[in-house]
Order: C-alpha cells, then sequence, then structure tokens
C-alpha cells in the first residue's frame, strides 16, 4: 500500500507569489492535517480536514488555506507567500476523526513533505 | 512558555551507551503521547506511544508521569543508525478533531 504521497516534493518560489501544495491520504484514511516544520523546530499544526470538511486550524492567518477533495486528497494553498513561509510543509493523514490518536488503532502517518523555499 | 520542551541536545554519545531524553508538557489536558523520529531532511516517523505504566520496545524504554507532565525515553545499547532527532509529541483531541503538539526536537549522534 502507498504511504501519504505529496507534491511537489521541492519548490522555490518569491515573496508575494502563491503556491499550492498537494498530498494525497493511506487508501482508507479520511482525515488529512497539515503541519508546517521550519528549520530547527518542530512541525505546527495548521489544519485538520475530514470528510471535506475544516475540523481544526492552527495559529496561522488567513493566507493559510485548505481544502480536502471527495476522494479525501487535499490542498494547501499559501497567498502572498513571505520568507517565513520557508519551511518543509507535511501532510498527515489518519483513519478516524472521532477518537484520540493513539498506537495501532489511529495513528497519524506523515507524507515525505514539500520543502518551501521563498526568496 | 511553551508547550512541549526538549533539550535541543546535542547529545554525543559512543556506540552501545545508553542515552536518556526528557520532556516536559503544559497542558494538564493533553490526552496522548508519543516518541516520533526524524531524519535529516525526512518526514517525523512514529518510533513508539508512551503509556502511563511505562512500555517497552526492544532497546528503546517511554515512560509518561502525568502528575509531573513529564516523559522520557531511553534507548539502550545505542547503534549508529539511532543517530537522528527525537520529537516528544502529545495529542490534544479536542473540539473533534485531533492536534499533535511537538517539541523541538533533541538531536542524538551515535559515534563508533
Amino acid at each position: 500500500d502507498a504511504g501519504v504521497t505529496q507534491s511537489p516534493t521541492h519548490l522555490i518560489k518569491t515573496r508575494g507569489q502563491h503556491v499550492t501544495l498537494r498530498c494525497s491520504p493511506i487508501s482508507g484514511h479520511k482525515s488529512v492535517s497539515w503541519y508546517q516544520q521550519v528549520l530547527g523546530q518542530g512541525p505546527q499544526f495548521i489544519f485538520q480536514y475530514y470528510e471535506k470538511e475544516e475540523r481544526g486550524r492552527g495559529n496561522f492567518p488567513d493566507r493559510f488555506s485548505a481544502r480536502q477533495f471527495p476522494n479525501y486528497s487535499s490542498e494547501l494553498n499559501v497567498n502572498a507567500l513571505l520568507l517565513g513561509d520557508s519551511a518543509l510543509y507535511l501532510c498527515a493523514s489518519s483513519r478516524r476523526l472521532d477518537q484520540a490518536l493513539q498506537s495501532g488503532a489511529n495513528v497519524l502517518t506523515f507524507g515525505a513533505g514539500s520543502r518551501l523555499t521563498v526568496l | 512558555r511553551k508547550e512541549v520542551e526538549q533539550d535541543p541536545g546535542p547529545f554525543n554519545v559512543p556506540e552501545g551507551a545508553t542515552v536518556a531524553f526528557n520532556c516536559t508538557y503544559s497542558n494538564s489536558a493533553s490526552q496522548s503521547f508519543f516518541w516520533y523520529r526524524q531524519d535529516c531532511r525526512k518526514e517525523p516517523k512514529l518510533l513508539m506511544s508512551v503509556y502511563s505504566s511505562g512500555n517497552e520496545d526492544g532497546r528503546f524504554t517511554a515512560q509518561l508521569n502525568r502528575a509531573s507532565q513529564y516523559i522520557s525515553l531511553l534507548i539502550r545499547d545505542s547503534k549508529l543508525s539511532d543517530s537522528a532527532t527525537y520529537l516528544c509529541v502529545v495529542n490534544m483531541f479536542s473540539g473533534g478533531y485531533n492536534k499533535l503538539i511537538f517539541g523541538a526536537g533533541t538531536r542524538l549522534a551515535v559515534h563508533p
């Protein structure tokens, strides 16, 4: 079975541009989360989507938006890019939303990430 | 104060050493706890969950003290392949969704 797949793997943008990152969850997983990891820090929660609806949002500006499609894949959009948006953007999927994550039953699995550089 | 705090390291240890990582978290409502491992420029991967009774997986032992809001990871008989960053993670399940809160990570370098 394929894991969580993300595209593109690397991209370079300039300030003020817009970027769209894509994610396909593990087959059977209905929940997709997005995290931002700046160099030297742990990942930070951006969004969680389930059944095409936003279910949770972290402390990120409105320039960040996302959506989930009927096949459970997801896109993360970032407008008006700033230098500080340079980071590894991680998508993660889990099977269920209605229970807390726990090993074995409902774990969060990450994709390899999309590394964004803003110049 | 950060929600999850870890010693950033790096911990430089010889092969075969025992090394311990500590972590504290601020929100007593946190519901589940994990250690993730992240290799350089790769995604985090689940190493193990952490249970109140303590749990072991081969050379790795995790402990949780809810009263002190403290989590630990012990690695025995370190291997070169254990070199990585270890992320302490707490999960908040609230408002109908899961939110993982990561520490900044502790870097481990195992040398021959």
